[in-house]
């Protein structure tokens, strides 16, 4: 059974670098496809980004510019960086994966609370 | 950029059948998924490439797909069926959520 933990800061002040990071059991993380999706409270769902094992990327066109994931296949997690961060990065951001599908989700972390507040 | 659409809320009562619709423009000639979320809780796949259950989701849950519009019907529902559903796809490489339907069984 794969399993994803997410782990950063909860709170950040405008205009930092939000830095997370996915740790992956269960499964190889040298295999598949990783992804980054948030939730703003109360609202639905965001797809940010995914990075394959090989390091190949792919982001949503509103995040590209701000957004960097990448992989570590020797400590098998994954990572997310979001640059410039307002109050509106305000999330719960979780890690997914769909296996060997960038683009579906089958397995999901718990999800981490990052708060955007000066 | 591409749009999927749901209704906000649909309302079933516990044995009915519950429909949630999801329209996108060209919908029908993609894959659409569904998760189901519980207050609280991560998402769960229910219905993966239209109509696949994954190991594990009850048999009352069932998916189709057509023209450009997804639907997700739960057969004979349940109180702990009651959470917010998400439809998704993907399209030029770019993966896309609905708005999310919240389903309250009363």
């Amino acid at each position: 059974q794969v399993q994803l933990q997410e782990s950063g800061p909860g709170l950040m002040k405008p205009s930092e670098t939000l830095s997370l990071t996915c740790t992956v059991s269960g499964a190889p993380i040298s295999r598949y496809y990783w992804s980054w999706i948030r939730q703003p409270p109360g609202k639905g769902l965001e797809w940010i980004g995914y990075v394959y094992y090989s390091g190949s990327t792919n982001y949503s066109p509103s995040l590209k510019s701000r957004v960097t994931i990448s992989v570590d296949t020797s400590k098998n997690l994954f990572s997310l960086k979001l640059t410039s961060v307002t109050a509106a990065d305000t999330a719960v951001y979780y890690c997914a994966t769909g296996g060997r599908s960038g683009y579906t989700f089958d397995y999901w972390g718990q999800g981490t609370l990052v708060t955007v507040s000066s | 950029s591409y749009e999927l659409t749901q209704p906000p809320s649909v309302s079933v009562s516990p044995g009915q059948t519950a429909s949630i619709t999801c329209s996108g423009y060209r919908l029908g000639y993609d894959y659409a998924y569904w998760y189901q979320q519980k207050a609280g809780q991560s998402p769960v796949l229910v219905i993966s490439q239209d109509n696949r259950r994954p190991s594990g989701i009850p048999e009352r849950f069932s998916g189709s797909n057509s023209g450009n519009t997804a639907t997700l019907t739960i057969s004979g529902t349940r109180a702990m069926d009651e959470a917010d559903y998400y439809c998704q796809a993907w399209d030029s490489s770019t993966v896309v959520f609905g708005g999310g339907t919240k389903l309250t069984v009363l």
